[in-house]
């Protein structure tokens, strides 16, 4: 069975102390790892798309990094504006047309 | 571009009402998706469809009804509904292109209550 796991399950930071939320996956044949931002009472909100072990991409001060069992968004000098839950979903080999989700982080950044 | 909307956007219920959600999109997107979103359970797959005129069940599809009769609509049925189905509902599209898995866009959900 696929699974998506995140943690912690919540992050409290003060301003500007960097930290790392991490996704791990159990899914047959990757074909994309996705991060979302969700505000609350809105829709998640697309942020990145890896597809191969060793990818990297960023986005102001966020970093997303790609394992074979799991990924990482590195948040660098947070802001209180990165205040969110953050998703990570996982879609399984040819022939699905689903994501898997995880149950999300909880980021707070206090100023 | 409006993206995917969602209407309407609050429902109060009482057990055994129907109601219709309605999801519209505006990118040509072939694929489609409703989804739920409880606290401590995550976002879980009800129908989707991938092009106009089909339906597929997804996790939770039970209580359930969805049709696509035109591809930029997306129509999820409450036949009669039930206290557990209180919850949040988030509609999705999808570009699917040259084989890659691309990313689904999101509505800003309905919220669902019923009594």
């Amino acid at each position: 069975e696929d699974q998506v796991t995140q943690s912690p399950e919540a992050l409290r930071l003060q301003e500007g102390e960097s930290s790392s939320l991490n996704c791990s996956y159990t899914v047959s044949g990757l074909r994309g790892l996705f991060w979302y931002r969700q505000d609350p009472g809105k829709g998640p909100e697309f942020l990145f798309t890896l597809y191969s072990a060793g990818e990297e991409k960023e986005k102001e001060r966020l970093k997303a990094t790609l394992t074979k069992k799991e990924s990482f968004l590195h948040i660098t000098a947070p802001k209180p504006e990165d205040s969110a839950t953050y998703l990570c979903a996982a879609s399984p080999g040819a022939g699905s047309y689903q994501l898997t989700f995880g149950k999300g982080t909880k980021l707070s950044v206090i100023p | 571009n409006a993206g995917v909307t969602q209407t309407p956007k609050f429902r109060v219920l009482k057990t055994g009402q129907s109601m219709t959600l309605l999801c519209a999109q505006d990118m040509n997107h072939e694929y489609m998706y409703w989804y739920r979103q409880d606290p401590g359970m995550g976002l879980r797959l009800i129908h989707y469809s991938v092009g106009e005129g089909t339906t597929a069940k997804g996790e939770v599809p039970d209580g359930y009804n969805v049709s696509r009769l035109k591809k930029q609509n997306f129509l999820l049925g409450l036949e009669s509904a039930a206290p557990s189905q209180t919850s949040v509902y988030f509609c999705a599209s999808k570009l699917e292109r040259g084989g890659s898995y691309n990313e689904q866009f999101f509505g800003p959900g309905t919220r669902l209550t019923v009594l």
